[in-house]
């Protein structure tokens, strides 16, 4: 496999539910993020790895929590999530080169389109 | 704080024509990005292109290209000759050149292309 992977591709699940997301990258890069898309608003970045540390962590809620095990894998546990939650999660990575994480590509993974109910 | 406006939620272009999405953005540093990225109904997003600031240069990627005006800070994508398959939402965003940068994105614009 090339490119971003992620699984599930559409998850529901009740507010009592703990579930996750799972995200590999098969590129070789040093950094993946973890970033929120909800109708008619910018992409909302919530978690970066930059080698493997969390560098990022913009004010995300408690019931989502990274976990970063190595370079190539990333998961979001999600535990008594909220209806407006609801939303399609993506994740991506890219190659940090001299700390300027701004100056890069990311290549993104399809997304897991994420029902709380 | 950095932000990125895009002031076309939707547009529409006849296949083979030209189209241009609009961008701008505030920024109070000299060392930047600017990206395009496209994402087709299938929802995986993928560059477009990507120019630096420093460069005055338009970077141009075959059929598509831009209009960076530094001072106005504006960061158009003009897209030539289009296709069916050019339809996607279109997303500008910017990126910080230092350490703790990352990307900013703006609201997203969705292109629709007639046959």
């Amino acid at each position: 496999e090339t490119g971003v992977t992620q699984t599930p591709r559409h998850l529901v699940m009740g507010m009592t539910n703990k579930k996750s997301l799972k995200c590999e990258q098969h590129l070789g890069h040093n950094a993946m993020y973890w970033y929120k898309q909800s109708a008619k608003k910018p992409l909302e970045l919530m978690f970066v790895y930059n080698f493997k540390e969390q560098t990022e962590n913009n004010s995300v809620p408690s019931r989502f929590s990274p976990e970063c095990p190595n370079s190539s894998h990333l998961f979001l546990h999600l535990h008594t999530l909220q209806p407006e939650d609801s939303a399609l999660y993506l994740c991506a990575s890219s190659q940090v080169s001299g700390g300027a994480i701004g100056a890069n590509v990311l290549t993104f993974g399809a997304g897991s389109r994420l029902t709380v109910l | 704080a950095q932000t990125v406006t895009q002031s076309q939620p939707e547009m529409s272009v006849q296949e083979a024509e030209t189209v241009t999405l609009s961008c701008t953005y505030d920024t109070s540093e000299s060392d930047y990005y600017l990206f395009w990225y496209k994402q087709p109904p299938s929802r995986q997003m993928i560059l477009v292109i990507r120019q630096e600031a420093y460069k005055q240069q338009n970077a141009t990627e075959n059929r598509f290209s831009v209009n960076f005006q530094k001072a106005a800070k504006s960061f158009s994508l003009k897209i030539s000759d289009s296709q069916l398959g050019d339809a996607a939402m279109y997303f500008c965003a910017y990126g910080d050149g230092g350490s703790q940068g990352n990307l900013i994105f703006g609201k997203g614009t969705k292109l629709s292309v007639k046959p």
